[in-house]
C-alpha cells in the first residue's frame, strides 16, 4: 500500500534554532500534502496544505513565517519550524492523498521537543 | 459547520464486547468519512471509510454505519480485543477523499479493552 515516510521521528532542539521535518511519499506521487499538529490527548489540527510547485495554504492562526513549508517535488514536502520556542513542542504529522477516493496516508509523526 | 463531533471521549470495553463510537457532522457537502486508529507516538492509520451512497460497510471486525438524513456515522468494533486499545478518530472531507481536499477530524475516542 501507499507509504508516507516522515523523518526524524523525534528531535530535541534548543530555543531559537530551526528544525526541518521531511515527509516523503515512497510509492506514489503526491501533488498535495498536509501538515498537522497534535498536542497530547488531543485531535489533529491541520496547520497547512502543501502544494507541489506553489505556495502552501495555511490555516487561520498558523504563522506562515514560523512554519515554513516547501514542496519542491512530487514526493517530498518539508516543514521547517523556525526560531523554535518551548511552546512549539508538539507532535507533527504529515499526510498525503493517495488518489481520488483512495483516502489519505499518514506519516509516523515527529515528536519535537524544544528546550 | 466544518466541525465533526465525536463521542464518547473515552470508552472501556471488556474483551469480546462491542465498542461503539459515534460522530455527527453539519456540512452536507462532506462525501468521504474515514475512521483512523492511532497508537501512542504513531501517526493515524486508516481503518475503514464510507461514502454517503451506502448505509453500512464492514471490513473484518470493523463496521461503519452511516445515516445520511441524521448526518451521523458510527464505528462498531466487534469482538473487541486488548490490541484494539488505541485512540480512534472519525473524519470527513469533501471531494470524495481526493488529493486536495483536507480532512476534518473529530475530537477522538480513547478506547481501552480490558482482558
Amino acid at each position: 500500500g501507499a507509504v508516507v515516510s516522515q523523518h526524524p521521528s523525534r528531535v530535541i532542539c534548543k530555543s531559537g534554532t530551526s528544525v526541518k521535518i521531511e515527509c516523503r511519499s515512497l510509492d506514489f506521487q503526491a501533488t498535495t500534502m498536509f501538515w498537522y499538529r497534535q498536542f497530547p490527548k488531543q485531535s489533529l489540527m491541520l496547520m497547512a496544505t502543501s502544494n507541489e510547485g506553489s505556495k502552501a495554504t495555511y490555516e487561520q492562526g498558523v504563522e506562515k513565517d514560523k512554519f515554513l513549508i516547501n514542496h519542491a517535488s512530487l514526493t517530498l514536502s518539508t516543514l521547517t519550524v523556525t526560531s523554535a520556542h518551548p511552546e512549539d513542542s508538539s507532535f507533527y504529522i504529515c499526510s498525503a492523498a493517495v488518489g481520488l477516493g483512495d483516502g489519505y496516508t499518514f506519516g509516523s509523526g515527529t515528536r519535537l521537543t524544544v528546550v | 459547520q466544518q466541525q465533526v463531533k465525536q463521542s464518547p471521549q473515552s470508552l472501556i470495553v471488556q474483551k469480546g464486547g462491542i465498542s461503539i463510537i459515534n460522530c455527527a457532522y453539519e456540512n452536507t457537502a462532506f462525501d468521504y468519512f474515514p475512521w483512523y486508529q492511532q497508537f501512542p507516538g504513531k501517526g493515524p492509520a486508516l481503518l475503514i471509510a464510507i461514502r454517503p451512497d451506502v448505509s453500512e460497510k464492514k471490513e473484518g471486525r470493523f463496521t461503519i454505519s452511516f445515516n445520511k438524513s441524521a448526518k451521523q456515522f458510527s464505528l462498531h468494533i466487534m469482538d473487541s480485543q486488548p490490541g484494539d486499545s488505541a485512540t480512534y478518530f472519525c473524519a470527513a472531507s469533501t471531494g470524495n477523499g481526493g488529493a486536495t481536499n483536507k480532512l476534518i477530524f473529530g475530537t477522538g475516542t480513547l478506547l481501552a479493552v480490558q482482558p
